[in-house]
C-alpha cells in the first residue's frame, strides 16, 4: 500500500499567520491517465471530513482562496495564507491513484 | 446538496455482526462509485471498501477482506456494509462517502459509530 506521511502532526499557528502542511507518498501518485490524485480534507472538531483540494491544486467550491495546494510526484503541500479561527481542525491528505486509497496520519492545526 | 445518512451502528460483542446502511439523496445515486471510510477514536482515516455504479466491481482493504462486504441497492438509493467477526480494533466511526470524480471523495455522511466490546 502507498504510505502517506504528513508533517508536522501538530501545528500551532498565530491568527493571521501562514501555515504549511507537507504530505509525502511512498511512490509516485501520477496515474496512468496523467492525473495526480492527491486530495486534502479538513475535519473540524466533531465533524465529518470536508474536501478542500482535489488533483493536487483544485480548490472545491466554497473553499476560501487562502487555501492552496501544490506539489508533484511524491511531494505535496497544503498552505493556508492567513489562518483564521475557523481553520482549527485536522487536515488529512489522501491519495486516490493506487488502490487502496490511503490517508496521511492527519495534522492538527490549533491557534497559539 | 448531496445527503448521505448512515445508520446501523451500535455496541456489539466481539465476534458479532452488523449491517451498516447509508441512505443517499439529492443526487443520482446510480451514477457514482460509493465507499466506506472508517476512523477509530482519536485516529486517522482508513478506507474500508468501494463499489462501482452497478455493483459489479468492489475493492476492499486487504486486511478486511473476507469479513466486510460492501453492496448497494440502486432502486433504494442505498449503500450497505456487512461487517462480520467484529474485533475490538474495528471500533470506529464508519463514514459513507461518494467518489464524485476518480481518485477522490466529494461528499461524506455524518458517520455511524460501531463499538466492539464485551
Amino acid at each position: 500500500d502507498v504510505v502517506m506521511t504528513q508533517s508536522p502532526l501538530s501545528l500551532p499557528v498565530t491568527l493571521g499567520q501562514p501555515a504549511s502542511i507537507s504530505c509525502r507518498s511512498s511512490q509516485s501518485l501520477v496515474n496512468s491517465d496523467g492525473n495526480t490524485y492527491l486530495n486534502w480534507f479538513q475535519q473540524r472538531p466533531g465533524q465529518s471530513p470536508r474536501r478542500l483540494i482535489y488533483k493536487v491544486s483544485n480548490r472545491d467550491s466554497g473553499v476560501p482562496d487562502r487555501f492552496s495546494g501544490s506539489g508533484s510526484g511524491t511531494d505535496f503541500t497544503l498552505k493556508i495564507s492567513r489562518v483564521e479561527a475557523e481553520d482549527v481542525g485536522v487536515y488529512h491528505c489522501m491519495q486516490g491513484t493506487h488502490w487502496p486509497w490511503t490517508f496521511g496520519q492527519g495534522t492538527k492545526v490549533e491557534i497559539k | 446538496e448531496v445527503q448521505l445518512v448512515e445508520s446501523g451502528g451500535g455496541l456489539v460483542q466481539p465476534g458479532g455482526s452488523l449491517r451498516l446502511s447509508c441512505a443517499a439523496s439529492k443526487f443520482t445515486f446510480s451514477s457514482y462509485w460509493m465507499g466506506w471510510v472508517r476512523q477509530a477514536p482519536g485516529k486517522g482515516l482508513e478506507w474500508v471498501a468501494i463499489i462501482n455504479q452497478d455493483g459489479s466491481d468492489r475493492y476492499y482493504v486487504d486486511s478486511l477482506k473476507g469479513r466486510f462486504t460492501i453492496s448497494r441497492d440502486n432502486a433504494e438509493n442505498s449503500l450497505y456494509l456487512q461487517v462480520n467477526s467484529l474485533r475490538a480494533g474495528d471500533t470506529a466511526v464508519y463514514y459513507c462517502s461518494r467518489a464524485g470524480i476518480p481518485g477522490s471523495i466529494d461528499s461524506w455522511g455524518q458517520g455511524t459509530l460501531v463499538t466492539v466490546s464485551s
